[in-house]
């Protein structure tokens, strides 16, 4: 009965490989992010899908494309792994479209190292 | 100059102590103000929400807004070994399409 989950929980691949995250949620909410998590902690926007519309594609590389076959999902592809892709993702959904009203649930999140 | 300001910490105090955790934010448009705790290894968790000027409590937290500031801060009360977490302020606007959150502060409470 996890709110959202993100598969897999860990992540260890080589430099040039294809990686998907997947994310789904069962709170019924129309928005959902991915967000991108460094070493320092800070927590940096990457895409918002609001009932499966992109709405934020912040400066990312075209090598992380994000798709959302429907608003319970949001999957994070990424080509081409780069060292400086390792980092924790977690994948969030909130009931408003930007989560002012009612914050975000968190998944658990990803830790993706790239060797 | 960065949208929302945190001071990284990190912060290590008593069992007890009380403990202030702070943010600074440079948009007067910023409305809407939240408190995530996360813990290692774990997603943040929202802890305390609050959209004006004052302060919010919930049991030993307490959520402080000065909009005239442009300062925000979270009170923990008698502080425990369990609230070792790391603690990220998040602030919004109307205009805006996601939260900005700050670097977050990691807190250690010692037995």
């Amino acid at each position: 009965d996890t709110a959202v989950s993100q598969t897999p929980k860990y992540l260890v691949t080589q430099m040039g490989n294809d990686k998907s995250i997947k994310c789904e949620q069962n709170l019924g909410h129309d928005t959902m992010y991915w967000y991108k998590q460094d070493s320092k902690k800070f927590l940096k926007i990457m895409f918002s899908y609001n009932n499966k519309e992109l709405i934020i594609n912040e400066t990312v590389p075209n090598r992380f494309s994000p798709k959302s076959p429907d608003k319970a999902h949001l999957n994070l592809h990424i080509n081409s792994l780069e060292l400086g892709d390792s980092a924790v993702y977690f994948c969030a959904s909130s009931q408003d479209p930007a989560g002012g009203f009612s914050g975000y649930t968190f998944g658990s999140g990803t830790r993706l190292t790239v060797v | 100059q960065k949208e929302v300001e945190q001071d990284p910490g990190p912060l290590s105090v008593p069992e007890g102590a009380i403990v202030s955790l702070n943010c600074t934010y440079s948009n007067s448009a910023f409305q809407y103000f939240m408190w995530y705790r996360q813990y290692s290894r774990k997603g943040p968790e929202l802890l305390m929400y609050t959209y004006s000027s004052g302060n919010k409590e919930d049991g030993r937290f307490t959520a402080q807004v000065d909009k005239s500031s442009k300062y925000i801060s979270l009170f923990i009360r008698d502080s425990q070994p369990s609230d070792s977490a790391t603690y990220l302020c998040a602030i919004h606007s109307n205009s805006g399409y996601a939260l900005n959150f700050g670097k977050g502060t990691s807190l250690l409470v010692t037995p």
